[in-house]
């Protein structure tokens, strides 16, 4: 049973566009999600995260929107840029923190310059 | 050091044989966590560690699979009798317990094949 789901396999975005990458959950005591990028042969890097409580949280670049009553959150990258290019993975917990985290299978992202 | 360092970084085993897996957290990090990933999947839970409480071992698959970890430093996953369905690539993450808001810092983990 797959609480988290990242639908789309793989996407390819222009560099300079918008890179918008896409998780719905089903188990509605998430409380606290993050997105995680991870290059070939290299372990995954935190990103970015959001609480329950918030409904968008920007760092830089990067901006991830929450939808609870959707159960569906959101990555945006802009502008995506060449170094971007790897896979990403939503993780949620029930917990705010980072006990025991529920990883979706990921989204390849290639930035075509 | 500096990150999180797993080793060997790859081992090609024997089905049936026992493999040992280890993992360095980051100094201080109280937090020490097991994942694997398996081919087209997305990284599946297996234990953490939390300093000295009793670790939570919920997503061992079964009970070939065992972990421990000394004091607050390193750790080893245990496989024994392995099977072709643990093949893997096994990450190792740590964290320090109050930094809630910043995730894991992984390994570059450790891939597993079993022929």
């Amino acid at each position: 049973d797959q609480q988290v789901k990242q639908n789309s396999p793989s996407l390819s975005v222009q560099e300079g566009r918008i890179s918008i990458l896409n998780c719905d959950y089903t188990n509605s005591m998430f409380d606290y999600f993050l997105w995680y990028k991870k290059y070939p042969a290299e372990g995954p890097t935190f990103l970015i995260s959001i609480s329950s409580i918030k409904d968008k949280n920007e760092d830089g670049r990067f901006t991830v929107f929450l939808n609870k009553s959707a159960k569906h959150l959101s990555l945006h990258i802009v502008p995506s840029q060449p170094g971007d290019s790897a896979v990403y993975f939503c993780a949620a917990s029930e917990v705010f923190g980072n006990e025991k985290l529920t990883f979706g299978t990921g989204t390849r992202l290639t930035i075509i310059p | 050091g500096a990150g999180v360092s797993q080793s060997p970084s790859n081992k090609v085993t024997e089905k049936g044989k026992d493999v040992e897996l280890r993992c360095d957290p980051i100094s201080g990090h109280t937090a020490l966590y097991w994942y694997r990933q398996r081919l087209g999947q997305g990284l599946e839970f297996l234990i953490y560690f939390q300093g000295n409480s009793a670790p939570d071992k919920s997503g061992l698959p079964s009970d070939r699979f065992s972990a421990e970890r000394t004091g607050e430093s390193v750790s080893t996953l245990t496989i024994q009798r392995t099977q072709q369905e643990d093949s893997a690539v096994y990450l190792c993450a740590s964290s320090l317990r109050t930094q809630g808001e910043d995730g894991y810092t992984f390994g570059s983990g450790t891939r597993l094949t079993v022929v």
